[in-house]
């Protein structure tokens, strides 16, 4: 089984509607983090967790909210979708020991707004 | 805050070439860098990290990269291309030791003729 999961793989939604991309992770990590990537954009930073009590917005925070519901699930809501958040959105984990900082990765949640 | 750049969103090489992607960054503090490649229709996968250590860094798949501090440069090469590096590659930076989140530059695409 994968360490970082994302559900679910793939998702077309309407505009306008809610919805919901998990994520869980098995690695015991205390930090997680959402990235979204678009072609040409590399992936930019939507929110960040360092402990179930951390939320911290990231550098394109707008339209996206987040919930740590413990300390292995972070989730990632689009309130209201539009079509400009269709792109391939990325779950990550990272520990917080000094000298580590590496982040694992998910296989991703593509999601298209139509 | 910290950034990376990337020069050179496409760089095509020959099977057998020396490949060099590009990589700068601006931090505040010592930074960690890393290199992560991406395989079509997959997530991330870490080739290789500095952590103030030694400046030459290996990799999986010979790949190695140097951090120059002076030049605030942190580039990956690899001696002899291989068809099945064809790949997007990022590079990335945090804050070292404050553990802050990843910020990744736009990435290159490598493509490799045979």
């Amino acid at each position: 089984d994968a360490d970082v999961t994302q559900t679910p793989r793939n998702r077309i939604t309407k505009t306008g509607k809610r919805i919901m991309l998990e994520c869980s992770q098995t690695k015991g990590h205390d930090r997680m983090y959402w990235y979204r990537q678009d072609p040409g954009l590399g992936l930019r930073l939507i929110y960040y967790s360092f402990d179930v009590k951390d939320i911290n917005k990231g550098e394109i925070s707008d339209g996206y909210s987040v919930s740590r519901q413990a300390q292995a699930k972070f989730s990632l809501s689009l309130e209201s979708a539009i079509p400009n958040q269709t792109a391939l959105y990325f779950c990550a984990t990272s520990d917080s020991g000094a000298g580590s900082t590496e982040a694992f990765f998910g296989q991703g949640t593509r999601l298209t707004v139509v | 805050a910290q950034s990376v750049t990337q020069l050179g969103s496409h760089v095509s090489v020959s099977e057998g070439a020396l490949v060099l992607l590009r990589c700068n960054y601006s931090s505040s503090v010592p930074p960690y860098l890393f290199w992560y490649v991406q395989y079509p229709n997959q997530g991330l996968q870490l080739l290789l990290k500095y952590t103030s250590a030694a400046t030459l860094v290996k990799g999986i798949n010979g790949f190695e990269a140097e951090f120059k501090k002076s030049e605030t440069s942190f580039h990956l090469t690899k001696p002899s291309a291989h068809m099945s590096d064809a790949a997007e590659y990022f590079c990335a930076v945090s804050e070292g030791q404050a553990g802050t989140a990843l910020i990744f530059g736009k990435g290159t695409t490598l493509s490799v003729s045979s």
